[in-house]
């Protein structure tokens, strides 16, 4: 079964430092997609990155990036140079390809950006 | 392009009423679902649809119907509201099931069963 885990509830970093955000994944499909969605305090979602399981290289999107290490089954967010406009909900996401590509997410984590 | 319209945006229901929460896509997007958000549990998939007529369920589908009659609808039915039902309701779509695709969510529909 799907399973995404979230083990930093909040995190703190300071304004132009990078952060990287975890999340572990489990599933017995071979293909299978990883997402990055943001949730600022106004309650949009926003989705921020991809990896799909086959791809060779780690995404990249601007100061996104996805560090993804299949054999760990990681797939951690990496912001660099934070800016206070990143203090929101960061969730991590899968999409398994069989069984309906049904997306189940983790239970985010609350990223600071502090001045 | 309005994306992912949802009404409406605040409900309150009184324990055993029924309502439909509605969502609208204007993107010909063939994957629907919907979500319920809340405090500690990230995003639960309630139920989805893979194009019009298809529906199947999520994880947490119990007290909730769905029906897709046409690509841009996708209205989430609750039966007989209990207060266990009180959340942020997400419906969300995007292009294909399958694919480099992120979702695009509508604005929430905050929903509270007394």
């Amino acid at each position: 079964a799907q399973k995404i885990t979230q083990t930093q509830p909040g995190m703190f970093v300071q304004e132009k430092e990078a952060v990287t955000l975890d999340c572990t994944y489990d599933t017995s499909d071979p293909s299978y997609g990883l997402f990055w969605y943001k949730q600022p305090s106004s309650g949009e979602m926003i989705f921020l990155i991809y990896q799909g399981s086959y791809d060779q290289q780690n995404a990249t999107e601007g100061r996104y990036s996805l560090n993804f290490q299949k054999a760990r089954k990681s797939a951690n967010l990496v912001i660099s140079a934070s800016q206070l406009g990143d203090s929101a909900m960061y969730f991590c996401a899968m999409r398994e390809f069989g069984g309906g590509f049904k997306t189940i997410f983790g239970a985010g984590t609350r990223l600071f950006v502090k001045a | 392009n309005a994306g992912v319209t949802q009404t409406p945006k605040f409900q309150v229901l009184k324990t055993g009423q029924s309502m439909t929460l509605q969502c609208a896509q204007d993107m010909n997007h063939e994957y629907m679902s919907w979500y319920r958000q809340d405090p500690g549990m990230g995003l639960r998939l309630i139920h989805y649809s893979v194009g019009a007529g298809i529906t199947d369920q999520g994880e947490v589908p119990n007290g909730y119907n769905v029906s897709r009659s046409t690509t841009e609808d996708f209205p989430l039915r609750l039966l007989s509201a209990a207060p266990s039902q009180t959340s942020v309701y997400f419906c969300a779509s995007r292009r294909s099931p399958s694919g480099d695709y992120g979702y695009t969510f509508g604005s929430g529909t905050r929903l509270t069963v007394v």
